[in-house]
């Protein structure tokens, strides 16, 4: 069965990065997009950007172009989102999913806390 | 971008009766080439990631209860429970894959009365 898998759950300092996996298994990585989605806390879904695994493609939304970078390793089937410069506006849980059209399979997501 | 509003914010709803929730797109999401509404509806419980219950605005995901329907057409757009069980309380978000960025409305909490 389709199962997106994350990395464990992070403390980073403010001005610090995070680097978060997604590793998929039951399907091949490399035929679908995936889609970055944060949910800060008691917060709504936000959509952050894509990354085609197979042709390395990606885009962002606005206010995350230049600071998150979405890179692949199809050999790994796993996907990576990178974040820089971490301020506490940053505190959320981070989804990565397969985009089908809609948003099909999800990952379990990975709370990342910025805190000095 | 386009903007989607959900309304209402949180609902209070009696076992066994229906909800509904409304979600209204900032411009139309139907593609006339296919004659798609571009919208997925997603139940979130506490601590999971969100799980689709619609897409194409009416289609129900396999193994989504047909208690669940969705409805509506170019900006408009309606999530029913026909008759609510005790595990749907969530909250419920309405977005659009029409066009990116894609977006979400602000999630409508419904709970039981």
């Amino acid at each position: 069965q389709v199962q997106l898998v994350q990395s464990g759950a992070e403390v980073k300092k403010p001005g610090a990065s995070v680097k978060v996996s997604c590793k998929a298994s039951g399907y091949t990585l490399s035929s679908y997009d995936i889609n970055w989605v944060r949910q800060a806390p008691g917060q709504g879904l936000e959509w952050m950007g894509w990354m085609n695994p197979n042709s390395g493609n990606t885009g962002y939304a606005e206010k995350f172009q230049g600071r998150v970078t979405f890179t692949g390793n199809t050999s790994a089937s796993t996907v990576y989102m990178e974040v820089k410069s971490l301020t506490s506006e940053d505190t959320a849980v981070y989804y990565c999913t397969r985009r089908l059209s809609w948003f099909d399979y999800w990952g379990q997501g990975t709370l990342v806390t910025v805190s000095s | 971008d386009i903007v989607m509003t959900q309304s209402p914010d949180s609902l209070a709803v009696s076992l066994g009766e229906r909800a509904s929730i409304s979600c209204k797109s900032s411009q139309s999401i139907l593609h006339i080439s296919n004659n798609k509404n571009y919208l997925a509806w997603y139940q979130q419980k506490p601590g999971q990631p969100p799980k689709v219950l619609i897409y194409w605005a009416s289609t129900r995901e396999a193994g989504v209860p047909d208690r669940f329907s969705g409805s509506g057409s170019g900006t408009d757009f309606t999530l029913t429970i026909s008759t609510l069980q005790a595990e749907d309380v969530a909250v419920y978000y309405c977005q659009q894959y029409y066009i990116k960025p894609y977006t979400f409305g602000q999630g409508t909490k419904l709970e039981s009365k």
